[in-house]
């Protein structure tokens, strides 16, 4: 069936360095949400890619959709401690229901 | 931003029991949704919900019930809980269109014993 990959399932990084994550489907998706989960938080709604190719920026966080919007990546620039939590993307399948990733835990080292 | 409601916060009951957990939003969604979350780890549809007398199964939902008499009112129902039950669950809503995020609620910790 339909399954939404992500990778990795951790990142530690120092804070200040970068951050990516990757989502990766099997067939093609309408959409793309991102969601954003702290610790103990529940998931939070970040943003949503539409178009084939789409870029979207939000302050030091970049969303990027496919051209054969199959695949999506969200990257952090100079993470800070804020940053940490997990970041799901959710996928919408062709009968309208969400397809989630497994989520990347970001931890910033000591 | 508690537009959506889940109670209770934590639970903790013994094996064999019927509980059922509370969720209550009042942004007027349409859709509702119940997740199961082991800590830090993917979200396991367990049902949803179009709308007043609509209820549909996820991936997730053998051993439970759900049911939607109004709109902004989306309890779930383990008739028996077991120790395989022990973890977090979400209640989510959104608009109908295709485009609308979900918004999640603060979710209830559960653990059987």
């Amino acid at each position: 069936g339909q399954q939404v990959m992500q990778i990795p399932q951790y990142q530690h990084v120092q804070e200040g360095e970068d951050f990516t994550t990757y989502c990766n489907s099997s067939t093609t998706l309408s959409n793309i949400q991102w969601y954003k989960q702290r610790p103990g938080g529940h998931p939070v709604f970040l943003i949503q890619l539409v178009k084939s190719g789409e870029v979207k920026k939000q302050k030091r966080l970049t969303f990027q959709f496919g051209e054969a919007k199959k695949n999506s990546s969200l990257h952090i620039t100079a993470t800070q401690t804020t940053d940490v939590g997990t970041y799901f993307c959710a996928g919408l399948r062709s009968n309208y229901q969400l397809i989630w990733g497994a989520g990347t835990k970001l931890i910033i080292k000591p | 931003e508690a537009d959506i409601y889940q109670t209770p916060r934590y639970l903790v009951i013994g094996t064999g029991k019927k509980i059922t957990l509370e969720c209550s939003q009042t942004m007027g969604h349409d859709k509702m949704y119940w997740y199961q979350q082991d800590p830090g780890m993917e979200l396991h549809l367990i049902h949803y919900s179009y709308g007043v007398n609509s209820t549909e199964k996820g991936d997730l939902s053998s051993e439970s019930t759900v049911s939607r008499i109004r709109t902004e009112h989306f309890p779930l129902t383990l008739e028996s809980a077991r120790p395989s039950h022990t973890s977090q669950y979400l209640c989510a809503s959104s608009y109908t269109g295709v485009n609308s995020p979900l918004h999640f609620g603060n979710g209830t910790r559960l653990t059987v014993t």
